[in-house]
């Protein structure tokens, strides 16, 4: 069984267009993550969810929105598209308390989505 | 601000070798730390974690070891072979908040 599950797993766009990318954990946790991996492999923050309230932003344009249904889902919007944006974004999960004060919180990553902006 | 870096960028052994792949960050005060491995194309998958209160973390051939007050962490894998072959990550949870801050990886190629 998928734990972290992301579509698509390929996004080929033109600029100026808007996407979305959908997350779906299934190992019961609380919190849920998105990161981006630029072309140099470097993995970032964006934004992070406990229990479907937003509790970190990353200083990413407003372009990018996160949105959580459920605490399973994190889906990620992005408008009006840019040539860089272009890069792996990788959704994760992990149990953590609100407050972050879990004795385990292992974070476990989907298999990212390379978006690829023309 | 906390700053992760993992030395050497690239390594290539021969099967058999023991690899030893170092993180090193500039803030000691931090809340748990993650090595990952990523293989090309895919996803990361957690290798282990260590709490802060932790010196080390074993699971099966690796050992990861935690120096709070140097900020260091080495992974060690132990008879090493072709399916180790991937880019190693290193990640520190600052807080309580949960955000990691990765390095940017160490490259391990086993040759047969």
């Amino acid at each position: 069984d998928t734990a972290v599950s992301q579509t698509p797993k390929y996004l080929v766009t033109q600029m100026g267009n808007d996407k979305s990318i959908k997350c779906e954990q299934n190992l019961g946790h609380d919190t849920m993550y998105w990161y981006k991996q630029d072309s140099k492999k470097f993995l970032k923050i964006m934004f992070s969810y406990n229990n479907k309230e937003l509790i970190i932003n990353e200083t990413v344009p407003n372009r990018f929105s996160p949105k959580s249904p459920d605490k399973a889902h994190l889906n990620l919007h992005i408008n009006s598209l840019e040539l860089g944006d272009s890069a792996v974004y990788f959704c994760a999960s992990s149990q953590d308390l609100a407050g972050g004060h879990s004795s385990y919180n292992e974070q476990f990553f989907g298999p990212g989505t390379r978006l690829t902006v023309l | 601000k906390q700053e992760v870096t993992q030395i050497p960028a690239a390594l290539s052994v021969p099967e058999g070798e023991n690899l030893v792949l170092n993180c090193s960050f500039t803030d000691s005060a931090i809340y748990n730390l993650q090595w990952f491995r990523q293989d090309p194309g895919k996803g990361l998958t957690s290798l282990l974690l260590i709490q802060s209160s932790q010196r080390e973390q074993t699971s099966g051939r690796l050992n990861a070891s935690l120096d709070k007050s140097s900020g260091r962490s080495t992974l060690y894998i132990a008879a090493s072979q072709p399916g180790d072959s991937a880019t190693y990550l290193c990640a520190v949870r600052p807080d309580s908040w949960g955000k990691l801050q990765f390095g940017a990886g160490t490259q391990v190629v086993v040759t047969p």
